[in-house]
Parts: structure tokens; C-alpha cells; sequence
């Protein structure tokens, strides 16, 4: 069975500061990895997603993510932290044999400092 | 406006009283599928519908029901709450599912069972 790692419950940078966000996956095959994102008291929201091709993606609010396959990683990554950066976030795989399934790492918090 | 609207948005219950959450999308997506967000284990998949009449499991579907009569909706049903189901639940849809594409968030029902 597939499965997702995020090694780093807690992450704090001060603003300004670039940021990176790792997650690692388990899986035979390569899988459909996504980012979200989860703000206080809200729903997820999708960051960037990766499907095939270029291995370095890009997405809302400043974000990139670059898939590796020689480590199963897919690390989240931000130059400049904003104030409002500040929020849960969560990696995922869906998987090309079953699109019904979704895993979620266990999210990873991630505090701003003034 | 795209959305996904769950009600209700908070509940406190006690064991063993039924209790239904709906959840309902106005994207036309066939996907749809419940999770339950619990500190420190992210989000675990309850069950999933990849369109009308066609339900499956997720990883933790054990004490929960749930039903696709209508492309737009797919309730989950508790038949007799447990202390252990008290979560924060998300309903979740995408047009094809999540190994095709983005997943479209409700903001979150808490339930509380005494």
C-alpha cells in the first residue's frame, strides 16, 4: 500500500526567511503527488500538483515543489515566507491504478515569526 | 460560486444516536469522498463514490455508511456514534478523482460524541 511521510511536525521561520517542506512517499510506481494547504478553521487548498514531465512544478502563492525520484521526495519550497504562510500543510498521492484513493501525510505546521 | 458544503458544521451528540452529515457539490464532479482529520495522523480516507450508485471504502470506513443517490450529494451516516468517531470530518470532490486531479474541500464538520 502506498504512503506518505512528512518527517517535520513542527517547522518555525521567521518572515523573509525561504522555506522548505519535505515529504516522501512510498509507492511501486509513480504516483500523482499534490500539496495543499490548510489555514485555521478551513478546508484544504490545493498548492501544485504532479502528474508527469517536468520535474519542478509550480503553484499558487509563491510555491514550487520538486518531484525526485531517485529519493521518492516531493519537497515543498517558498524563497520568502509570508506572515500569512503560516498554516498546516499537507502532502498527498493518488495513484494512477485507482484514482478513488488518497493518501495524506500527517501535515506538517508551519510558524511564522515576525 | 464552486463549492462543497457540509452541515452541519459542528454537532455534539451522544453514543449511539444516529446522526448524518451531507455533503453536497455544485461542480457536477463524479468523484466524491470522506475524511476524518485527527491530530497528528492527518487525514485518513472513510469512503470514497467515483459516481452514482458506486461507493467504496477507504482506509477507515469501519462505523460509517454513506450513499450516492444523487451525483451532487453523498452523505455520511453514523448509525451509532462512538466516543472514537469524535473528529473533525472533511467531504471532498474532484471531477474524476484524486489520482486525476484536484480535490475540492468543504470547510469541515466537528463532531463531538459523549
Amino acid at each position: 500500500a502506498q504512503s506518505v511521510t512528512q518527517p517535520d511536525i513542527h517547522i518555525t521561520v521567521s518572515e523573509g526567511a525561504s522555506l522548505e517542506l519535505r515529504c516522501n512517499y512510498s509507492y511501486g510506481a509513480t504516483p500523482y503527488l499534490f500539496w495543499y494547504v490548510q489555514s485555521p478553521g478551513q478546508g484544504l487548498q490545493l498548492l501544485l500538483k504532479y502528474f508527469s514531465g517536468d520535474t519542478l512544478v509550480q503553484g499558487i502563492k509563491g510555491f514550487e515543489a520538486e518531484f525526485k525520484r531517485s529519493q521518492s521526495s516531493f519537497n515543498l519550497r517558498k524563497p520568502s515566507v509570508h506572515w500569512s504562510d503560516a498554516a498546516e500543510y499537507f502532502c498527498a498521492v493518488g495513484l494512477n491504478t485507482n484514482a478513488g484513493k488518497s493518501t495524506f501525510g500527517d501535515g506538517t505546521t508551519l510558524t511564522v515569526k515576525p | 460560486e464552486a463549492q462543497v458544503t457540509q452541515n452541519p458544521r459542528y454537532l455534539i451528540t451522544v453514543t449511539g444516536k444516529k446522526l448524518t452529515v451531507t455533503c453536497s457539490q455544485n461542480m457536477n464532479h463524479e468523484y466524491m469522498s470522506w475524511y476524518r482529520q485527527d491530530p497528528g495522523l492527518g487525514l485518513r480516507q472513510i469512503y470514497y463514490s467515483m459516481n452514482v450508485e458506486v461507493t467504496d471504502k477507504g482506509d477507515v470506513p469501519e462505523g460509517y455508511k454513506v450513499s450516492r443517490k444523487e451525483k451532487r450529494n453523498f452523505p455520511l451516516i453514523l448509525e451509532s456514534p462512538s466516543p472514537n468517531q469524535t473528529s473533525l470530518y472533511f467531504c471532498a470532490s474532484s471531477l474524476y478523482g484524486q489520482g486525476n486531479g484536484e480535490l475540492f474541500f468543504g470547510e469541515g464538520s466537528r463532531l463531538t460524541v459523549l
